[in-house]
């Protein structure tokens, strides 16, 4: 069992519509989370960090589960522009960001 | 600020040769990371630097080496490339305090072996 899992996706949907994401992990000593944003085989670039108590960030929002080990995204409003693959990032302890396989978006007019 | 430099941008090898990539950061940050990218697989870690002077392998270790020059540079040697080795290569770094801050990536390699 991989240790970060997201489901692939793609979800397909309209401008404006809300979206959300989960990730599991595998480890509950696990002790800072984030989310990042992949497009087209880029370099991932930060998105947000996901804070206990849950954090937002204009459209996006992060929020973390820890009794169930799990943290969510929330796109809320969503843009063409938002389309691109949403990376969960887990570190377990030290120095080892573990990455879950991403979720496609994409946004349709 | 450069942040995160990797070179090549893109590399195409035979079976059997060998390369090295190369990774420099210019944010003192005391940890380094390859990783690289299949499709439908994530981001996998190959090895990591934690700081100057070490290395420890990752999730998919063999078939590669890493040296940590000093502390702003961390290359990946591939000594006898294989096909199953085509992949995208991501070097990246952070502050490295062990409390699991932000990564800094460079902007991959496309590496493809034939």
């Amino acid at each position: 069992r991989k240790e970060v899992e997201q489901d692939p996706g793609p979800f397909n949907v309209p401008e404006g519509a809300t979206v959300a994401f989960n990730c599991t992990y595998s480890n509950s000593a696990s002790q800072s989370f984030f989310w990042y944003r992949q497009d087209c085989r880029k370099e991932p670039k930060l998105l947000m960090s996901v804070y206990s108590s849950g954090n937002e960030d204009g459209r996006f929002t992060a929020q973390l589960n820890r009794a169930s080990q799990y943290i969510s995204l929330l796109i809320r409003d969503s843009k063409l522009s938002d389309s691109a693959t949403y990376l969960c990032v887990v570190n377990m302890g030290g120095y080892i960001p573990t990455f879950g396989r991403g979720t496609s978006l994409i946004v349709h007019p | 600020n450069a942040g995160v430099t990797q070179t090549p941008k893109f590399q195409v090898l035979k079976t059997g040769q060998s390369m090295t990539l190369q990774c420099a950061q210019d944010m003192n940050h005391n940890s380094m990371y390859w990783y690289r990218q299949d499709p439908g697989m994530g981001l996998r870690l190959i090895y990591y630097s934690a700081s100057e002077g070490t290395t420890d392998k990752g999730e998919v270790p063999n078939g590669y080496n890493v040296s940590r020059l000093n502390k702003r540079e961390f290359s990946l040697r591939l000594e006898s490339a294989a096909p199953s080795q085509t992949s995208v290569y991501f070097c990246a770094s952070n502050p490295g305090q062990g409390n699991g801050e932000k990564l800094f990536f460079g902007s991959g390699t496309q590496l493809s072996v034939l």
